[in-house]
C-alpha cells in the first residue's frame, strides 16, 4: 500500500533553515508528483509547492518562491523539503501529499503523517 | 489565483443530522475539485473527488456535487466520527488553493 513517511518534528532558531524529509514507498516512486501542504496552529491548509518526482520540475507559489527548495533522491525514494530563512510564522505541520494520478497534478490522495517545525528563539 | 471561499467556518450539529458545507470558486474549476476530512492531529483524508465521486472506502452517507464554481458537501446523517473540519481544494487552476475550513461540532 502506499506510504509517505516524514521525518521527526524540529526545533529551529529564527533565521535558520529546516529540512523535511518524506520517504514513500507501494508505488513506482517516479510516476507521481508530491506536493508540500501546512497548517500553522490552528489554522488552515496552505499548499507550498509541488515536485514532479522523474521530471524534477518544481513549482512553487509567489509567496514562498524565494525561500523553499524541493528535490528528491530516487536512490531512497525519498523527497526534500526545505525552507528558509524561518520566522515564528513558520511553526507549523508539514504535510507531504503524493497526486492522485501522474497526469493529474495537485490533486492530492495520500498524505505522511506530518512533521511539526517550531521556529523559536 | 483562484479563491475557494467555504461556508459555514463552524456549525453545531446532532448526530443523525444532514448536514450541507458549501465551497464557491472565484473563477470556474470544471469539476476539479475535492474534499477532505482533518481530524485534530491527524493529515487530511480525501472524501470526495472530481467534486461528486466517493473515494474507495469512504460511507456513502457522504456525497459531493456541484461545478463550476458552486460545489457542496452533504453528510446524510452526522455520525459521532464525523465530528472533524473539512476543507474543500480547487486543483483546476495554478496554484491549488483550500478553502478555509468548516469545522463540524457536536450540538
Amino acid at each position: 500500500q502506499v506510504q509517505l513517511v516524514q521525518s521527526g518534528a524540529e526545533v529551529k532558531m529564527p533565521g535558520a533553515s529546516v529540512r523535511v524529509s518524506c520517504q514513500a514507498s507501494g508505488y513506482s516512486f517516479e510516476m507521481y508528483g508530491v506536493n508540500w501542504v501546512r497548517q500553522a496552529p490552528g489554522q488552515g491548509l496552505e499548499w507550498m509547492g509541488w515536485i514532479g518526482v522523474y521530471s524534477g520540475n518544481t513549482n512553487y507559489p509567489r509567496s514562498l518562491r524565494d525561500r523553499v527548495t524541493m528535490t528528491t533522491d530516487t536512490s531512497t525514494r525519498t523527497v526534500y523539503m526545505e525552507l528558509r530563512s524561518l520566522t515564528s510564522d513558520d511553526t507549523a505541520v508539514y504535510y507531504c501529499a503524493r497526486d492522485d494520478d501522474s497526469s493529474d497534478w495537485y490533486n492530492m490522495l495520500w498524505w505522511g503523517q506530518g512533521t511539526l517545525v517550531t521556529v523559536s528563539s | 489565483d483562484i479563491q475557494m471561499t467555504q461556508s459555514p467556518s463552524s456549525l453545531s450539529a446532532s448526530v443523525g443530522d444532514r448536514v450541507t458545507i458549501s465551497c464557491r470558486a472565484s473563477q470556474g474549476i470544471r469539476n476539479d475539485l475535492g474534499w477532505y476530512q482533518q481530524k485534530p492531529g491527524k493529515a487530511p483524508k480525501r472524501l470526495i473527488y472530481a467534486a461528486s465521486s466517493l473515494q474507495s472506502g469512504v460511507p456513502s452517507r457522504f456525497s459531493g456535487s456541484g461545478s463550476g464554481t458552486e460545489f457542496t458537501l452533504t453528510i446524510s446523517s452526522l455520525q459521532p466520527e464525523d465530528f472533524a473540519t473539512y476543507y474543500c481544494l480547487q486543483h483546476s487552476r495554478y496554484p491549488p488553493t483550500f478553502g478555509g475550513g468548516t469545522r463540524v461540532e457536536i450540538k
